[in-house]
């Protein structure tokens, strides 16, 4: 168990629809790594957040957003869906900022999104 | 910019025989790399990173990886296969650009099947 905790575990809804995923990293973690995992991309890298401010952005469509809360807790919204957005998408988390490079991330478990 | 490639999607080996998983990197500056292990239906683990420290990294469940950096590499390997060992597992380095997020980037991976 990495102590991340991602919910839901499963969420299959239609396409056009909004969705959100929600993400608690570790106790004491301020960084929060949103990652998408599929079979044609791979692990690509969506975005991250910092003590509640957004700190680097990776490959994120503008129909997906996040933000991360004062109590530390991510959400991933994904509005407008699209078939091509069924995927797993991991949240990861570390503790410091300055180190961040070379720190370890933790993995939550994911969440498989169908959309059909 | 940043990129790890791992050479061959599957490698299949029987039980107790020598597991070499490949990786090679790209980067303009020291790299920071790590070896992830994804289980069936799991998030991703730590197996063991390299932060410029000693150049073999000895990681758990019995693995470890050398940096090298005349070859631009940093193979996983583990002397003997055991049943357990059947995963997916992901190369990656630390985004070192100028944000400096530690946000990672990932191979395609690698599915390890061993053979009774």
């Amino acid at each position: 168990d990495s102590g991340v905790t991602q919910t839901p575990k499963h969420l299959i809804t239609a396409t056009g629809q909004r969705v959100t995923l929600r993400c608690s990293p570790r106790s004491g973690d301020l960084s929060v790594y949103w990652y998408q995992q599929s079979l044609d991309q791979g692990l690509q890298f969506l975005i991250q957040y910092y003590n509640g401010e957004e700190r680097a952005k990776g490959n994120i469509l503008e129909r997906f957003s996040a933000q991360q809360f004062p109590d530390l807790h991510s959400e991933l919204n994904l509005s407008s869906l699209e078939l091509g957005d069924s995927a797993l998408y991991f949240c990861a988390s570390s503790g410091s900022r300055l180190a961040a490079v070379q720190e370890t991330q933790y993995f939550g478990p994911g969440t498989r999104l169908l959309v059909l | 910019a940043q990129s790890v490639t791992q050479l061959g999607s599957h490698v299949s080996v029987s039980e107790g025989a020598l597991v070499l998983l490949r990786c090679n990197y790209s980067s303009s500056v020291p790299p920071y790399l790590f070896w992830y292990v994804q289980y069936p239906n799991q998030g991703l683990q730590l197996l063991l990173k390299y932060t410029s420290a000693a150049t073999l990294v000895k990681g758990i469940n019995g693995f470890e990886a050398e940096f090298k950096k005349s070859e631009t590499s940093f193979h996983l390997t583990k002397p003997s296969a055991h049943m357990s060992d059947a995963a997916e597992y992901f190369c990656a380095v630390s985004d070192r650009g100028s944000s400096n997020t530690g946000k990672l980037i990932f191979g395609q991976g690698t599915t390890l099947q061993v053979k009774p």
